[in-house]
């Protein structure tokens, strides 16, 4: 069965500062992808990243960047610099890699973190 | 390119009556996907719909719940005698095949009062 687990519920950062949120996962496949999603107050859910089982190259956009460490079954995101625009729950998630047909690619998400950028 | 759409984006009913919320996919994108957000549960899949056909509908509920996804028009989520625990937002998401991201639309609140 596959998992995803968020630890951190809430954090709470003053701008400017720089912020990791930490997203374990657990899985039997060997070919998988991950995810992370933005979901702001006005309650869209805005994607941001996607990561193959078999690409460990951390990514950088911007003043985001992931950090995915399979030997850890985890895929940390942080924010630098953070922005008050940056508040918002952030959801880390997970799904089988199926190719042929009848394959479900259906997303396991985590129970999101809090992100709180005060002034 | 618009995005996904979904309507309404609020809906209120009453215990026992139906629910229809609706999702039209983005441009070219055939794979369609139903989620909850249930305030104490987080976002959990309910059904995966290619056009005409239910490919994955694990987490659906046994009762009440159905979904289509036609040749023409949008994909419908459909609750039969809506109860309280129905109260959550709904939301669709959609991607052009597999092996790609799914992208979300903004989502029904559905009240059930």
């Amino acid at each position: 069965a596959q998992k995803v687990t968020q630890a951190q519920t809430e954090i709470s950062v003053v701008e400017k500062e720089d912020v990791t949120l930490d997203c374990v996962y657990e899985t039997r496949d060997t070919t998988y992808y991950l995810f992370w999603y933005k979901q702001p107050p006005s309650g869209e859910l805005v994607f941001l990243i996607r990561r193959n089982s078999f690409d460990e190259q951390n990514e950088i956009s911007g003043r985001y960047s992931w950090n995915f460490q399979k030997s850890t079954s985890s895929f940390n995101f942080t924010i630098t610099a953070s922005q008050v625009v940056d508040s918002a729950v952030y959801f880390c998630a997970l799904s089988e890699a199926r190719r042929t047909q009848g394959g479900s690619e259906k997303l396991v998400f985590g129970k999101g973190t809090k992100l709180t950028v005060n002034p | 390119n618009a995005g996904v759409m979904q309507n309404p984006r609020h809906l209120v009913r009453r215990r026992g009556q139906e629910a229809r919320l609706r999702c039209s996919p983005m441009k070219g994108h055939s794979h369609v996907y139903w989620y909850r957000q249930l305030p104490e549960e987080g976002l959990k899949f309910m059904v995966y719909l290619q056009k005409e056909n239910i490919i994955d509908e694990s987490g659906m509920p046994k009762e009440r719940f159905s979904a289509e996804f036609p040749k023409e028009g949008p994909s419908i989520l459909r609750i039969q005698q809506v109860v309280r625990g129905d109260s959550a937002a709904y939301f669709c998401a959609s991607s052009p095949r597999l092996g790609y991201e799914q992208y979300f639309g903004p989502g029904t609140r559905l009240t059930v009062t």
